[in-house]
Parts: C-alpha cells; sequence; structure tokens
C-alpha cells in the first residue's frame, strides 16, 4: 500500500517561512492536498492539488508538487498557525493520509 | 451553508457493532460524484482513512480494515452510515465524516469535516 512520509515536527519563528514536506513514491504523479488541524478541532482543508487554495484560506498558505517531496510552504507564519498538518494522495482506490507534521510556532 | 454531522454511541463493549451516522446539509448525496467519507483518529495520533461512498455507489474501504466496514447511503434522508463490527478497544477514536467531489475534477478531496465523534470502546 502506498506510503505518504512526513517530518514529526517543525518549528519556526513568528514571521518566517514554513515547509513542510511529504514523500511518497512517484508522487509527482498524484494529486496532493494538505489539512490544517487545531488541537480540539476536525481538520480544514488548506491547500488541495498540490497548489490550489479554498476560498477563505488566506494566500500564504501554497504548495507545491513538483517533484518529490511534495511540500506545503506557509508564508509570514503567525502563532494561529501552530497545528498538526497532514498531506493526503488517493492511490489504488484508498485514501492515504501521511503521518502528520506538528508545526510549532517559536 | 455546508454542514456534515456524525452521531453514534459514545462508549461500545469489545465485540460489539458500530454503528455511526452522518447526516448532510446543503448539498445533495445525489449530486454527480458527490461523496462521504469516513476517517477516525485514537488519541494523539494520526488520522487514518476507513471508507468512501460516492452518489454513483462507488464504494471504497480501508484495506487493514475492509472485513469489518460497510458503508452505505440513504439519500432521501441525507445519511451515510458506516458499521464496524468487531469492534476493540484499539478502535478507540474520534470518528469524523467528510464531504467529496466538490472541488471540480478533484474527487478524492475533503473539502467540508464535521465536528467529529468519539467513541470509546470498553468493557
Amino acid at each position: 500500500s502506498y506510503v505518504l512520509t512526513q517530518p514529526p515536527s517543525v518549528s519556526v519563528a513568528p514571521g518566517k517561512t514554513a515547509r513542510i514536506i511529504c514523500g511518497g513514491n512517484n508522487i509527482r504523479s498524484k494529486s496532493v492536498h494538505w489539512y490544517q488541524q487545531k488541537p480540539g478541532q476536525a481538520p480544514v482543508l488548506v491547500v488541495y492539488d498540490a497548489s490550489d487554495r479554498p476560498s477563505g484560506i488566506p494566500e500564504r498558505f501554497s504548495g507545491s508538487n513538483s517533484g518529490n517531496p511534495a511540500t506545503l510552504t506557509i508564508s509570514r507564519v503567525e502563532a494561529g498557525d501552530e497545528a498538526d498538518y497532514y498531506c493526503q494522495v488517493w492511490d489504488s482506490s484508498n485514501v492515504v493520509f501521511g503521518g502528520g507534521t506538528k508545526l510549532t510556532v517559536l | 451553508q455546508v454542514t456534515l454531522k456524525e452521531s453514534g454511541p459514545v462508549l461500545v463493549k469489545p465485540t460489539e457493532i458500530l454503528t455511526l451516522t452522518c447526516t448532510v446539509s446543503g448539498f445533495s448525496l445525489s449530486n454527480a460524484r458527490m461523496g462521504v467519507s469516513w476517517i477516525r483518529q485514537p488519541p494523539g495520533k494520526a488520522l487514518e482513512w476507513l471508507a468512501y461512498i460516492f452518489s454513483n455507489d462507488e464504494k471504497s474501504y480501508s484495506t487493514s480494515l475492509k472485513r469489518r466496514l460497510t458503508i452505505s447511503k440513504d439519500t432521501s434522508k441525507r445519511q451515510v452510515v458506516l458499521t464496524m463490527t468487531n469492534m476493540d478497544p484499539v478502535d478507540t477514536a474520534t470518528y469524523y465524516c467528510a464531504r467529496m467531489g466538490a472541488l471540480g475534477g478533484y474527487y478524492y478531496v475533503m473539502d467540508v469535516w464535521g465536528q467529529g465523534t468519539t467513541v470509546t470502546v470498553s468493557s
């Protein structure tokens, strides 16, 4: 079965840029989606198909999938961005999530 | 406004069957290529996808849990139901349902999630 690999944690200072990676076999050929989950809340879709944003998501959130790994980039990081971030793809009729990355804002 | 709401028992005993219901509003389960997925999250752990169903009755199940899961929908009631057999304490988790298929041609992405319902498996 397909596996997505994320680093357990990433730390960044406020105002800086955070990059969260998501690795998988030939991930470049897949549509990668990213979710943000704050403590005690349901996940929220922040980026889909690698680089598109749903309405209401700030432009500070962007993504790319031009190679392995796929990347979620958060510019001008704010304290409110502290959360767990999950990447997700669809493979062989299965939805697959990465293990999640905890973003800490220093 | 699109919403999804999970409902079901808070506590189940080992070996029992869990039945969860997702009631949707703001969209129709009969819309072309509209679907609902179930996802769970054990305390302190990552998201785990369980199953999805689309308006055309396309279904899929997690490979590791396939033998224990059944997903169905009742379009008129606006509900998607997930049953999981032979519950075990390791199945203790928050269970979410989420909408799929609403973002253009990207069917397998979940754009709106329910608040989740917590299920504890214990005797």
